[in-house]
């Protein structure tokens, strides 16, 4: 069965700095890896998918990737902004149905 | 393009009481999905449906049950309300081994 731990838990950093979320999975057989955003009260936003056969995916700060082998995903999110604050959750699809296991998810805050 | 609909947006329910949460997608996606995420427990699945007409159970089925009524729509039933489904449940949808889209969730309280 897929395990998927996301460390730390909470970070909270100021303004500016550059920061790594991590995510690690048990079983390396993954046909992708998704990225979200959930703001309090909030549903998740996609941030990022990366399919198996990709090694990092980027979109404006953000930049993921994927290792496999080591059964690691990072999210790197550069020059951090309090508009940033937000928990962040890893999904990794493994198995015949394409069914996502989730994260616990690391609850970010950017001050200023 | 709404994306992926819920309703309601909350309720709360007498114990024993039934209802139904409504979810709709209008991207064409074969695979919905219903979760439940309480705090320290993360996201757990509850039922999904890989295309029109089949449904599976997912991690917590118990107390639930779930219709494909069509591709848009999947919604999930409560029979009789218990306080521990008393959560927060998100609908999603997806192409397979694609994103997979949430909607804005149900918060559900059982007294």
């Amino acid at each position: 069965k897929q395990e998927v731990t996301q460390i730390p838990a909470a970070l909270s950093v100021p303004e500016g700095e550059n920061l790594v979320l991590n995510c690690s999975f048990t079983d390396s057989a993954i046909y992708n890896l998704q990225w979200f955003r959930q703001d309090p009260g909030k549903g998740l936003t996609s941030l990022l998918l990366i399919q198996s056969s990709q090694r990092e995916q980027t979109s404006g700060r953000l930049n993921a990737s994927l290792d496999k082998s080591s059964g690691r995903s990072t999210l790197y999110i550069a020059a951090s902004q309090p508009g940033d604050s937000a928990t962040y959750l890893c999904a990794v699809s493994s198995g015949g149905s394409y069914i996502p296991t989730f994260g616990r998810g690391t609850s970010l805050i950017v001050h200023p | 393009n709404a994306g992926v609909t819920q309703t309601p947006k909350f309720q709360v329910l007498k114990t024993g009481q039934s209802m139904t949460l409504q979810c709709a997608q209008d991207m064409n996606h074969n695979s919905m999905y219903w979760y439940r995420q309480d705090p320290g427990m993360g996201l757990r699945l509850i039922y999904y449906s890989a295309s029109e007409g089949t449904t599976d159970k997912g991690e917590v089925p118990n107390g639930y049950n779930v219709s494909r009524l069509n591709k848009r729509e999947f919604s999930l039933r409560l029979e009789s309300a218990a306080p521990s489904q008393t959560s927060v449940y998100f609908c999603a949808s997806a192409v397979p081994s694609y994103e997979q889209y949430f909607g804005p969730g149900t918060r559900l309280t059982v007294t």
